[in-house]
């Protein structure tokens, strides 16, 4: 079964210090997602790619926080700086594009700790 | 965007069935109903999918009344691996701008 490949899976840092996490949806898969759940809540959508476009990003603080999905395959989260307040699970999912219902694949996540 | 209302906890035991509703009432024509299931430290992961009347899969039966207004997930016979947290998704077609609610956390006991 095809997976939404993650890294890392863990990740510690002290606050004010960049942060990176990748992701590699499945293969032909359009559409790219990062979630980011906070502890004992839902997950909340940070930004959508359609291929290497950004569909939306509107709650993805754009201060501190970039992604970008260059070859509209793979793609990277990025934080700097960040701050005690962006501990969380940083989840990546991916779905075909087409016209219809769509399932969202999800990874297993990047656990964020920013001390 | 159709936003979701779901219990925020039920209890159940082993072999019972588990029947969580989820109220969507601005549910658009377009809008499928998807539910998601989600243990700690995973990513949710797709139970079932439907735009209108009943699905089943092999893991649960979606029903889904003519308004569409809200859908009930049903797992027949739990087990206590069933034990997760269960979100009910209500999203434009192509899945755009799916917004995950707060979910049910469902604890199947022994």
């Amino acid at each position: 079964e095809a997976e939404v490949a993650q890294s890392p899976r863990y990740k510690i840092t002290e606050k004010s210090q960049a942060v990176a996490f990748w992701c590699d949806p499945i293969s032909g898969h359009a559409t790219l997602y990062w979630y980011r759940q906070i502890l004992g809540q839902g997950p909340e959508l940070l930004v959508q790619f359609q291929d290497e476009s950004v569909v939306d990003d509107s709650q993805l603080p754009k201060d501190r926080f970039s992604a970008e999905r260059l070859k509209g395959v793979d793609s990277t989260l990025k934080i700097q700086p960040a701050e005690l307040g962006d501990s969380a699970m940083y989840l990546c999912a991916s779905s075909p594009h087409r016209a219809g219902a769509n399932v969202l694949t999800f990874g297993a996540g990047s656990r964020l700790t920013v001390l | 965007l159709a936003k979701t209302t779901q219990p925020i906890s039920m209890d159940s035991y082993e072999g019972q069935e588990v029947n969580i509703t989820c109220s969507h009432n601005n549910i658009a024509t377009n809008d499928y109903i998807t539910w998601y299931q989600q243990f700690p430290s995973q990513g949710p992961r797709f139970i079932i999918q439907g735009y209108k009347t009943k699905v089943t899969n092999e893991v649960a039966s979606l029903f889904i009344p003519a308004d569409r207004k809200s859908s009930t997930l049903s797992l027949p016979r739990v087990s206590l691996s069933d034990t997760a947290v269960y979100y009910c998704l209500v999203g434009e077609a192509a899945g755009n701008k799916l917004t995950f609610g707060g979910g049910t956390r469902v604890l199947v006991k022994p």
